[in-house]
């Protein structure tokens, strides 16, 4: 199976100011026929399933501010939350979907400092 | 508009069996794969089981092979995760989740529904 871990845990960023979170695979994730990475970005807020911000690890769900923005390739991968606003505070997971079991990070819980 | 409805959750004794099902509308569903992934109490997610449009493709974590299995019924927009020999640590939020169409990422979840798994 795919490990993915997530780095920090947790973190706490002032308004205004920059989040970066990051995910690491265990192996590529590198989809052959697209070229692209096949990892997803989650927000969770406190009693609400999850929601979609980005998958091939850089391509925004609609809605998603673009203040977000997802990056990386091969086995390593960031979250990176611009201009920080208090609806932010969330746990962030990533999501490798590369191949069965299609494995969540252990979630980073970001707070305002 | 996409809506994920699940159902089936409760109480069970180990050892026990469960039958979750989601009802899904708002979208053509035997072209879109579908997934449960699961969230214990003040835990993280963890992705359980998936199937594709066709049903033609499944697979499963390696914590509920052989014990969970899931299905549908594109007739009835319906996907199920049929739940054997469950154990304490199953204790969870089981969430339905559609797939985004171009790639697995999960685009649309349901509210979930609670097992709880305990003598």
């Amino acid at each position: 199976d795919i490990v993915m871990t997530q780095s920090p845990d947790s973190l706490a960023v002032s308004l205004g100011e920059r989040a970066t979170i990051n995910c690491k695979s265990s192996q590529s994730i590198l989809y052959i026929s697209n070229s692209k990475n096949s990892l997803a970005w989650y927000q969770q807020k406190p009693g609400q399933p999850p929601k979609l911000l980005f998958y091939w690890a850089s391509t925004r769900e609609s809605g998603v501010p673009d203040r977000f923005s997802g990056s990386g390739s091969g086995t390593d991968f960031t979250l990176t939350i611009s201009n920080l606003q208090a609806e932010d505070v969330a746990v962030y997971y990533c999501q490798q979907y590369s191949s069965f079991p299609h494995t969540f990070g252990q979630g980073t819980k970001l707070e305002i400092k | 508009e996409v809506h994920l409805l699940e159902s089936g959750g409760g109480l069970v004794q180990p050892g026990g069996s469960l039958r979750l099902s989601c009802a899904a509308s708002g979208f053509t569903f035997s072209d879109y794969a579908m997934t449960w992934v699961r969230q214990a109490p003040g835990k993280g997610l963890v992705w359980v089981s998936a199937i594709a449009g066709s049903a033609a493709h499944t697979g499963y974590a390696d914590s509920v092979k052989g014990r969970f299995t899931i299905s549908r019924d594109n007739s009835k927009n319906m996907v199920y995760l049929q739940m054997n020999s469950l154990r304490v640590e199953d204790t969870a939020i089981y969430y339905c989740a559609k797939t985004e169409g171009s790639s697995w990422a999960l685009d649309y979840w349901g509210q979930g529904t609670l097992v709880t798994v305990s003598s």
